[in-house]
């Protein structure tokens, strides 16, 4: 159980394009989703919190109109990266808490996707 | 301050030996920790949880928990070159952020 995938694994496009990655909640439902970016040999670094039905919370530094995320169902949540330049280049994860897990917070990561900007 | 503090390592252990990975932490008011996995381009996978001080064991795992001292920490036992990869310590104050530290690299060797 708590399963989540992502989609795509990998991306590869060219400056200037947008790029949408999926992540789902395959076994369980999420009111709550996490989209982080990790930059090689760096830690997670968390950009947004994305609750289904509502807007998405972003941490400071992260630019909003850029990292377009939507949460339209409890079980998917998208990031699109748009007008994607080489510095966004990154290993993007999602992360997912259970709706029915009231204490400990607990969240399921996504295999990532990596995506390439050329 | 960081809010999750590990060290980065590497922590270099033989095969078959303990690897004790630490973390320390700021805030007292932190109510669930976490410990992660993540081999080298994989996302971080869970090894286990702990909330209430003390030990927790799961299998070669062990989580030690000491909130008065403001510190969680993760055993391997017999530890295999199979652990290699970078732990990530975590925790949560109940709300919905989780707070990564920026891990530590393990390797161990065969």
């Amino acid at each position: 159980g708590a399963v989540v995938s992502q989609h795509p694994s990998w991306v590869i496009c060219k400056s200037g394009t947008s790029v949408k990655i999926e992540c789902r909640s395959l076994d369980f439902q999420a009111t709550t989703m996490f989209w982080y970016r990790q930059f090689p040999k760096q830690s997670l670094m968390l950009m947004a919190t994305s609750n289904e039905g509502s807007k998405a919370t972003y941490e400071q530094g992260v630019e909003k109109d850029k990292f377009l995320i939507n949460h339209a169902s409890l079980t998917l949540s998208t990031l699109t990266v748009t007008s994607a330049h080489p510095e966004d280049s990154s290993f993007y994860i999602c992360s997912a808490r259970d709706i029915r897990d009231l204490a400990y917070n607990e969240q399921f990561f996504g295999p990532g996707t990596r995506l390439t900007v050329l | 301050q960081k809010e999750v503090e590990q060290n980065s390592g590497p922590l270099s252990v033989p095969e078959g030996a303990i690897a004790s990975l630490n973390c320390t932490y700021s805030d007292r008011g932190s109510q669930s920790f976490f410990w992660y996995r993540q081999y080298s381009g994989k996302s971080p996978e869970l090894i286990m949880f702990i909330y209430s001080n003390g030990d927790k064991e799961d299998g070669r795992f062990t989580a030690q928990l000491n909130k008065a001292s403001q510190y969680v920490s993760l055993l391997i036992r017999d530890s295999q070159p199979s652990d290699s990869a970078t732990y990530l310590c975590a925790l949560n104050t109940g709300g919905f952020k989780t707070i990564f530290g920026a891990g530590t690299r393990l390797f161990v060797k065969a």
